[in-house]
């Protein structure tokens, strides 16, 4: 089975501080995607990578960034949070047309 | 941009009745695929239709495709309580095997 996992379930952070999620996924997916889900407006992607220092942005880059140092990793940054970035992020990696996706992290920014 | 948009927003029935949840969408696509999203967990999917199929089985769920009008269906048959949850449609346009999420059909069913 395919396994993508994120760092934290739950975060609290405060405004201005620098915050990383950390994706990892086991099965060598080439095509990794970070997403924002807000009620009412469904997933939106921030960015993807389609291979390991790769990366393209998505539909809401803005104050985001990302990195991918290794095949199985991907990262997304956010420099300086706001609270308007207080959302759940879901990471999903791809193999057949189909996206698998992580847990979730709730970030709430105070 | 939202590509998909699901009808109802919301849906409440029975154990045993069947369920039906819609999605339209607004460019040409090379597949519709189905997840399903337990309160506050990652999406799962569930099935995946191609631009030259009309319709497709798995187990309860029916997912009908008609690219003339742009939508498709979801049925789930004999709703069961464990099938609470909320459920999107999902479009691949282009490369990169990106998607584009519809904002969901949250479906409660009751025993």
């Amino acid at each position: 089975d395919v396994k993508v996992t994120q760092s934290s379930r739950y975060l609290v952070k405060r405004t201005g501080e620098k915050v990383f999620l950390e994706c990892v996924q086991d099965m060598d997916h080439e095509n990794m995607f970070w997403y924002r889900q807000d009620p009412g407006l469904g997933l939106r992607l921030i960015y993807f990578s389609y291979d390991v220092k790769m990366k393209e942005k998505g539909d809401i880059p803005e104050g985001y960034s990302v990195s991918r140092e290794k095949k199985e990793r991907f990262s997304l940054i956010l420099e300086s949070a706001s609270t308007n970035q207080t959302s759940m992020y879901l990471c999903a990696s791809i193999a057949r047309e189909t996206q698998y996706f992580g847990p979730g992290t709730r970030l709430l920014v105070l | 941009s939202q590509q998909g948009e699901e009808d109802p927003q919301a849906l409440s029935i029975q154990e045993g009745e069947n369920a039906t949840m819609n999605c339209s969408y607004k460019t040409s696509i090379n597949n519709l695929q189905w997840y399903r999203q337990n309160s506050g967990r990652g999406l799962v999917h569930l099935i995946l239709i191609r631009s030259n199929e009309r319709e497709k089985h798995s187990g309860r769920l029916r997912v009908t495709l008609d690219t003339s009008k742009k939508s498709s269906s979801l049925l789930i048959t004999a709703s069961r309580a464990a099938d609470t949850a909320s459920y999107f449609c999902a479009t691949r346009a282009g490369g990169y095997n990106k998607l584009i999420f519809g904002a969901g059909t949250r479906l409660a069913v009751h025993p």
